[in-house]
């Protein structure tokens, strides 16, 4: 099945600094990449996400990159703002249609801290 | 984008008993849904993949027979935590995903289950 490690487990930045925050994965199968926020208690939310035809996307402050041949992609996040501490979680998913669209193999998680 | 409720947001159940969530996508029908437990500090672990219809998948480790679940119609899975012990206690998150390009899954609130 998928393996996903992701880097590193924590993360402290000033406010204004960027973030990158690293993920491989195993399974040349998988083709869809979410990036997720969690604050504590509550869902993960979506914020960024990207397909294996593609290879950097971009919303404002986040982006992710891709590199398909090597199986890893990765978040940026720029000008960091204190209210984006949170814990984030890196996924990947085959997303070839059936019963394993939507089976996201998530990583372990980086608590990420922005000090004002 | 697409809703999925998850009911109820916290429990507290005696070990032994059995504990009953429920996840409902809202706007859309879903023939799949995931559920996810996640332990304090930890990453999202898949459980089982829930079938519309037919019988649910379980990851290696999970215990069918401890994890009920049922998929009766396009909107509702439920999850049944059966002789819940105190090692049960963890948040239940379940997901559905629109079966278009585009789109990831959407989570449910989540549970906290504790059993004491």
């Amino acid at each position: 099945g998928e393996n996903v490690e992701q880097h590193p487990s924590t993360l402290s930045v000033q406010e204004g600094d960027s973030a990158v925050i690293k993920c491989t994965y195993s399974d040349s199968a998988s083709n869809y990449f979410p990036w997720y926020k969690q604050e504590l208690g509550k869902r993960p939310q979506l914020i960024i996400d990207i397909r294996s035809n593609v290879g950097e996307k971009k919303d404002q402050r986040i982006a992710v990159t891709l590199n398909k041949t090597a199986k890893h992609f990765s978040l940026h996040i720029t000008e960091t703002q204190p209210e984006d501490s949170a814990v984030y979680f890196c996924a990947a998913s085959p997303n070839a249609g059936g019963t394993s669209y939507g089976k996201l193999t998530f990583g372990q998680g980086t608590i990420l801290t922005v000090h004002p | 984008g697409a809703v999925v409720s998850q009911h109820p947001s916290w429990v507290i159940c005696k070990s032994g008993t059995s504990v009953k969530i429920e996840c409902r996508s809202l706007d859309f029908q879903a023939t799949t849904m995931f559920w996810y437990r996640q332990f304090p500090k930890q990453s999202l672990m898949l459980m089982a993949t829930s079938n519309e219809g037919s019988k649910a998948t379980y990851e290696q480790g999970v215990e069918k027979d401890k994890f009920l679940i049922n998929h009766a119609s396009l909107t509702l899975s439920t999850l049944t935590v059966t002789s819940a012990h105190p090692e049960d206690s963890s948040f239940y998150i379940c997901s559905a995903s629109l079966i278009t390009q585009g789109s990831g899954a959407f989570f449910g609130q989540g549970t906290r289950l504790t059993v004491v």
